[in-house]
């Protein structure tokens, strides 16, 4: 069965640093990858997604994540935080054959020092 | 185009109670899933739909849970009678055809607290 690990479940930067938040994933096949933020008191929003492709792809609020399949890792990075960014980031494996059924991390929560 | 629509957002209940959490999907969507979230568990799938016939509910915690879709624009999740373990936010989202590859629209959630 697939599974997400996130290894971090805390990290706090500064505003203006640099932020790489970690996921390994487990799953035999290609997997579909996602990452989530949650703001609190508010659902999850979609920040990017990778199917298939480049392994480098973009998402909103000027995210990116790189695939590794080697690494079974799927890493989100932003150049320079802004105090908007603290919230918790969760990672996430869909399957690729199923119902878009989604197994989430246990997420990352995020603190921004001005 | 309105999103996935929740209520309530918020209700406090006592133990044995029954509780009715309800879900609006966006328009089109063909999957509807109920997740739950608690800070001991994490987000957790209870059941998903699939063109509102229930494809695995093998999330779901026990019999006293139940969720049900009669139509394309409706769900809901029932829990009876409720207990102070099941306080958590609840959380409904849809997606549509598998072609999209599994990208969920999630609703703000219903914060169920259970005394």
């Amino acid at each position: 069965a697939q599974s997400v690990t996130q290894p971090d479940i805390h990290i706090t930067v500064s505003e203006g640093a640099s932020l790489e938040l970690r996921c390994n994933y487990s799953y035999g096949a290609t997997p579909y990858l996602f990452w989530y933020v949650q703001s609190p008191g508010q659902g999850l929003q979609l920040l990017l997604k990778y199917f298939s492709g480049d392994t480098l792809v973009q998402g909103i609020k000027g995210f990116e994540a790189e695939f590794k399949r080697s690494q079974s890792s799927f890493n989100l990075r932003k150049p320079s935080v802004h105090w908007s960014d603290a919230a918790e980031y969760f990672c996430a494996v869909g399957e690729t054959g199923g119902y878009n059924k989604l197994i989430f991390g246990a997420g990352t929560r995020l603190a921004v020092h001005p | 185009d309105a999103g996935v629509i929740q209520s309530p957002r918020h209700e406090v209940t006592e133990m044995g109670q029954e509780v009715t959490l309800r879900c609006k999907p966006i328009s089109g969507h063909d999957y509807l899933f109920w997740y739950r979230q608690t800070m001991m568990r994490g987000l957790e799938l209870l059941i998903y739909f699939n063109n509102n016939v229930p494809i695995d509910d093998s999330g779901m915690p026990e019999d006293r849970f139940s969720a049900k879709m009669p139509n394309a624009s409706f769900s809901t999740l029932k829990i009876q009678p409720s207990e102070p373990r099941d306080s958590a936010v609840y959380f409904c989202a849809s997606s549509r055809r598998r072609g999209r590859g599994g990208e969920l629209f999630f609703g703000e959630g219903s914060r169920l607290t259970v005394l």
